[in-house]
């Protein structure tokens, strides 16, 4: 079984600052990462993920997340955020065990507002 | 290249009714997942089909089922809908392992 935490359920950030949205997850055997945005009545757009190699992965529009093995994060960083960010971020895992890795579990969500 | 469609985008239905949601993936894709999305237990796994077969289920009761045709198009159908069923719907597909694309969703309204 896995499990996916978001630390924090709402994120408020002013125009051109930095933001840190936090994930843990916990899994027994070797994890897929990702990060989808969510913007009002719309589905999920994928962010960025984690699948193999570096362990830096990085968007086209300035996100990036670390996968960190020993403390099982995946935190999701962006140095300076615009009003266009504003949207719901969820964090996601799929196990590589068969039968399983088209599953995604999700985490609860984290709401970030940039405010002008 | 298309992405994934699903209909109908909007729709009410009243309690004891049953729904058919309809799902087309991206062109290529063998796999397709459903997700339900509510407020208060976020985003669940309902199944998923590759090959028109049913790979994994997630712990949703009886009432919710769901099937994939030979064009990889999919349906997923709830009876004797509860209030609780109200929900965003949302299908995504994939064509290789981990990576999924949603929908848009269908959100339905049950009365």
């Amino acid at each position: 079984a896995q499990s996916v935490t978001q630390l924090d359920s709402q994120v408020p950030v002013f125009e051109e600052a930095p933001v840190e949205l936090r994930c843990n997850y916990s899994s027994s055997v070797s994890v897929y990462l990702f990060w989808y945005v969510q913007y009002p009545n719309q589905g999920l757009q994928l962010l960025l993920k984690y699948l193999s190699g570096s362990t830096l992965v990085e968007s086209i529009n300035g996100f990036e997340a670390e996968f960190n093995k020993s403390q099982t994060s995946f935190h999701l960083r962006k140095p300076s955020v615009h009003i266009s960010d504003t949207a719901e971020y969820f964090c996601a895992v799929s196990s590589l065990s068969s039968g399983s890795a088209r599953q995604l579990t999700f985490g609860s969500g984290t709401q970030l507002t940039v405010l002008p | 290249k298309a992405g994934v469609t699903q209909t109908p985008r909007y729709l009410i239905k009243t309690r004891g009714q049953q729904v058919t949601l309809s799902c087309s993936p991206i062109s290529g894709h063998r796999s397709v997942s459903w997700y339900q999305q509510t407020p208060g237990q976020g985003l669940q796994f309902l199944f998923e089909y590759f090959s028109e077969t049913q790979r994994n289920k997630g712990n949703f009761p009886g009432r919710f089922s769901g099937r994939q045709f030979s064009n990889s198009r999919s349906e997923m159908n709830v009876s004797t809908l509860e209030l609780g069923d109200s929900a965003l719907y949302l299908c995504a597909s994939s064509f290789y392992t981990g990576e999924l694309f949603f929908g848009e969703g269908s959100r339905l309204t049950v009365l």
